[in-house]
């Protein structure tokens, strides 16, 4: 079963726009990654956060971690209509590699 | 690092048949792991391995699906017996152990269809 949830579920902007997307999540997690998927494709790694850690930058990504809340959110800056996608955080616990998957969000950019 | 290869990237077949699939993961990775996600949802756990080792293996998996990597290498999932149910796709991931947390690779599946 997925561990939590993602919000939104579907997003449409324009080129150049910020698309933010957020995650919560059950239990106490070891990390949190997020996950890139391009349709009929595998997952692609995008960036990982750990437990201590509470915000973390990539290029145009930036990724925030709140654990009191188990809530995390992915911010992706002046995008473009490669980054046409779904969205996926994934938590992991502590003593297991295995990821729980969210059950995503949809980014459509609009060029 | 030529990436996890899946094959076949797709199958069809009739209910009630067994099915095998195949993953080689990159080569110097000694975890593997499947996943399986249906239509509009995120992956779900399946299995992992750590070389020949099967880990950790989910609820979800039922006794008519099986996985193996037998010398630590390339790994295969076979499901006996399918059901409509069973129509997904099945990804494979590998990673290496390290220092901290390490990334998973995924392929890009196998997208199994019962008819």
């Amino acid at each position: 079963s997925q561990q939590g949830e993602e919000d939104p579920q579907a997003l449409s902007i324009q080129e150049g726009e910020n698309a933010t997307m957020n995650c919560s999540y059950k239990t106490s997690i070891n990390n949190l990654q997020w996950y890139r998927q391009n349709s009929g494709r595998g997952l692609v790694h995008l960036i990982l956060i750990r437990s201590n850690e509470r915000e973390k930058h990539s290029g145009r990504l930036r990724v925030t971690l709140d654990t009191s809340k188990k809530s995390s959110s992915l911010l992706i800056t002046a995008s473009r209509a490669a980054d046409t996608a779904s969205y996926f955080c994934a938590t992991a616990r502590i003593n297991t590699d295995k990821l729980i998957f969210g059950t995503g969000t949809r980014l459509q950019v609009f060029p | 690092d030529t990436g996890v290869s899946q094959d076949p990237r797709h199958k069809i077949t009739k209910r009630g048949q067994n099915v095998t699939f195949r993953c080689d993961p990159i080569s110097e990775h000694n975890r593997l792991y499947w996943y399986r996600q249906t239509l509009g949802q995120g992956p779900e756990f399946l299995t992992y391995f750590q070389n020949e080792a099967q880990l950790e293996k989910s609820r979800l998996l039922s006794d008519r699906f099986s996985a193996e990597r037998p010398k630590g290498s390339f790994s295969t999932l076979e499901i006996q017996r399918t059901e409509q149910g069973d129509s997904a796709m099945y990804l494979c991931a590998s990673s290496q152990t390290g220092t901290g947390v390490q990334p998973q690779h995924f392929g890009d599946g196998t997208r199994l269809s019962i008819l």
